[in-house]
């Protein structure tokens, strides 16, 4: 069965440094999310992307977030300058049908 | 804005008896209910959802929710609990008029002991 990859699996950088994760998401799928979650906790949405663009983002996804399709595969999440509230597991998604979606390991990303 | 609650932190059952994991939501129009199940240290995995129709859906893994209009529930059951079903679990809706973004809920982490 199809699956959606990210990596890293684990990445530690220091406050203020710039972080991409990055993501395949299954091909025949549209639409593609971030979320994230906090120590095993609520997991957050961040960002919806369709066709090339954003189409929904949420509080969270503020001037330090950016996101791109660059190459018509890979999906990133780009992350300019660290903060330490900014560890936490990173979930890329993507959707088959209106709500089931398909969640790859997890990019955990750890600030100092 | 929508949004999930899930009462219970923890529920614990033993292997072989009936489980329930507790979902109530609050939305905008016409719900779209899922349920997902997150095993330690892997992604979350769609189990089942509600669109429309029967109240009652049926997932993966032998998992069933039941639709409640009047009581804004979604509950997760299933009749006969493995050791294999620990895990945390999530429920999450979205707006069939509003945002399609699903809005999860804070997990429920069920404990089947043998």
């Amino acid at each position: 069965e199809p699956e959606v990859t990210q990596t890293p699996s684990h990445q530690v950088t220091q406050m203020g440094q710039e972080v991409i994760l990055r993501c395949v998401p299954i091909s025949n799928h549209l639409y593609f999310y971030w979320y994230r979650q906090i120590l095993g906790q609520k997991v957050e949405f961040l960002v919806s992307f369709y066709n090339n663009e954003i189409s929904e983002k949420s509080e969270i996804f503020d001037d330090q977030f950016s996101v791109e399709r660059p190459d018509g595969s890979n999906f990133t999440l780009k992350i300019r300058s660290t903060k330490l509230e900014d560890s936490a597991m990173y979930f890329c998604a993507s959707e088959r049908a209106r709500g089931e979606l398909f969640f790859g390991e997890g990019s955990r990303l750890t600030v100092l | 804005a929508q949004s999930v609650a899930q009462p219970e932190d923890q529920v614990k059952v033993a292997e072989g008896n009936p489980l329930t994991v507790k979902c109530t939501y609050s939305v905008s129009g016409n719900p779209y209910l899922f349920w997902y199940v997150q095993y330690p240290n892997r992604g979350l995995q769609f189990l089942l959802k509600y669109i429309t129709g029967d109240n009652l859906v049926k997932g993966s893994y032998g998992f069933e929710a039941e639709f409640n209009k009047s009581q804004t529930s979604f509950h997760l059951k299933k009749p006969s609990a493995l050791v294999s079903d620990s895990a945390l679990y999530f429920c999450a809706v979205s707006a069939s008029g509003g945002s399609y973004i699903p809005t999860f809920g804070r997990g429920t982490s069920l404990i089947v002991h043998p």
